[in-house]
């Protein structure tokens, strides 16, 4: 079946821009994850959401980034005013129910640079 | 908090050859799972094995084997005959339950390169 994907694959933009980055989870997943993961580094959490609700968004760096999942399937992650420091490789991941036993499914991830 | 520690940063060796990758990790919680995750050139993680805390038996996988150690917090994870193909970042990487959530806490990662 169709894993986790994310568009787009690669967003390049200038510092001070918008952008959204898009999420759609496997399908009949009710958790919903952002990471953020820096050159040389392992992804680090940002949002989760369970259904439409962001349940913890206490890895989101500042109020600029923002997340919303609607109607509980495609997620999107807003960053405004971007800055240099938030070039890096965003990756969302889904899994079932969002209990500890499951398995948390990643996409391909979007790769923002901001220059 | 959950920590995770790969102490290996980067590893290279020629095809066929056994290779182990270290993973430490630190929990209050009596109850846990660990995971590794590869990350190949295209990026995307891909899943490879999922451990509850509570079995302890070493677990094989083809090519793959895993040694869970409780008493030593170690989930180390194993490569035998290596090929070109496993050249990737594999990650280990703990749940940590707040707010609600399971997010996981990774490790910085191990680049692994194998040479024909």
């Amino acid at each position: 079946g169709a894993g986790v994907s994310q568009t787009p694959s690669n967003k390049v933009t200038e510092k001070g821009k918008y952008v959204e980055l898009r999420c759609d989870p496997i399908s009949g997943h009710t958790a919903l994850y952002w990471y953020r993961q820096s050159l040389g580094q392992g992804p680090e959490f940002l949002i989760y959401f369970q259904g439409t609700g962001a349940a913890d968004d206490s890895g989101l760096p500042n109020d600029r980034f923002f997340a919303v999942r609607p109607e509980g399937s495609v997620s999107t992650l807003k960053i405004q005013r971007t800055e240099r420091g938030d070039s890096a490789v965003y990756l969302c991941a889904s899994s079932l129910s969002g209990s500890l036993t499951d398995t948390q499914y990643f996409g391909p991830g979007t790769r923002l640079t901001v220059l | 908090a959950q920590k995770v520690t790969q102490a290996q940063t980067e590893i290279s060796v020629v095809e066929k050859e056994d290779v182990t990758l270290d993973c430490v990790y630190e929990t209050r919680d009596t109850t846990y799972y660990l995971f590794w995750y590869k990350q190949p050139p295209s990026g995307e993680l891909v899943f490879l094995i999922r451990r509850n805390s509570f079995d302890e038996q070493n677990e094989i996988s083809g090519r793959y084997s895993w040694n869970f150690q409780k008493s030593t917090s170690s989930f180390n994870f194993t490569i035998t005959a290596s090929q070109v193909v496993d050249s990737a970042v594999y990650f280990c990487a703990l749940p940590f339950t707040q707010g609600g959530s399971e997010k996981l806490v990774f490790g910085k990662g191990m680049k692994l390169t194998v040479n024909p």
